[in-house]
């Protein structure tokens, strides 16, 4: 399979505990994407890489959560000192450099957070 | 601030019927793109169909069409032929042309009655 890749894709969690999701693009895109989907919502972005570079962070992504892309591969999502309200499925897309705005899509990691 | 509205929650179509999701949105761009993905139970997204803003012919990928009405800001998605696998929410998704970031909507869950 030549998707995007996410893992692991649930995840349960007492509050307060730090957790990290890993993200493997489709070989060769050099943009990597993150976005939460709560339930009942469309997903919301969260932050953007170019190659390792991260260019683009939304102010819903707060000082709790880091995301890295060391060698422009594959991407880590850390959330620190969980909280209920970081339950949500959290996604991964990617794109190739000269897409037109279309991204790929994995399938998800969904964090409860109890 | 760019938003996406879609005002159908639920719909539901009988199969090899036809069914249109609706979609409208606000932004002061004048170039950007508009989207509208699948999501099935799997809970992978999955691109259906994109329509570039300064196109005035509407996009059309085998049963799926839509009717893009800039002036009216409105991005419908029409299914043909509705089939059983075509059971899924619908995103719709806009992004400006120089950016990196979709602005979903709220999601259609659209379900194919046999």
């Amino acid at each position: 399979d030549t998707g995007v890749s996410q893992d692991p894709r649930h995840k349960i969690t007492k509050r307060g505990q730090n957790v990290t999701f890993r993200c493997d693009p489709i070989s060769e895109h050099n943009r990597l994407y993150w976005y939460r989907q709560t339930l009942g919502q469309g997903p919301e972005f969260l932050t953007y890489f170019q190659n390792e570079a991260q260019l683009e962070k939304s102010r819903l992504l707060s000082d709790r959560f880091s995301a890295e892309r060391p060698k422009g591969s594959f991407s880590t999502l850390e959330i620190q000192r969980t909280e209920q309200g970081d339950s949500a499925m959290y996604l991964c897309a990617s794109s190739p450099s000269r897409a037109k705005g279309e991204q790929y899509f994995g399938p998800g990691t969904r964090l409860t957070v109890t | 601030a760019q938003t996406v509205t879609q005002s159908q929650p639920e719909m539901s179509v009988q199969e090899a019927e036809t069914v249109t999701l609706s979609c409208t949105y606000d932004t002061s761009e004048n170039n950007y793109y508009l989207f509208w993905y699948k999501q099935p139970p799997s809970r992978q997204m999955i691109l259906v169909i994109r329509q570039e803003a300064y196109k005035q012919q509407n996009a059309t990928e085998n049963r799926f069409s839509v009717n893009f009405q800039k002036a009216a800001k409105s991005f419908s998605l029409k299914i043909s032929d509705s089939q059983l696998g075509d059971t899924a929410m619908y995103f719709c998704a806009f992004m400006k042309h120089v950016a990196n970031q979709f602005y979903f909507g709220t999601g259609t869950s659209l379900t194919v009655i046999p």
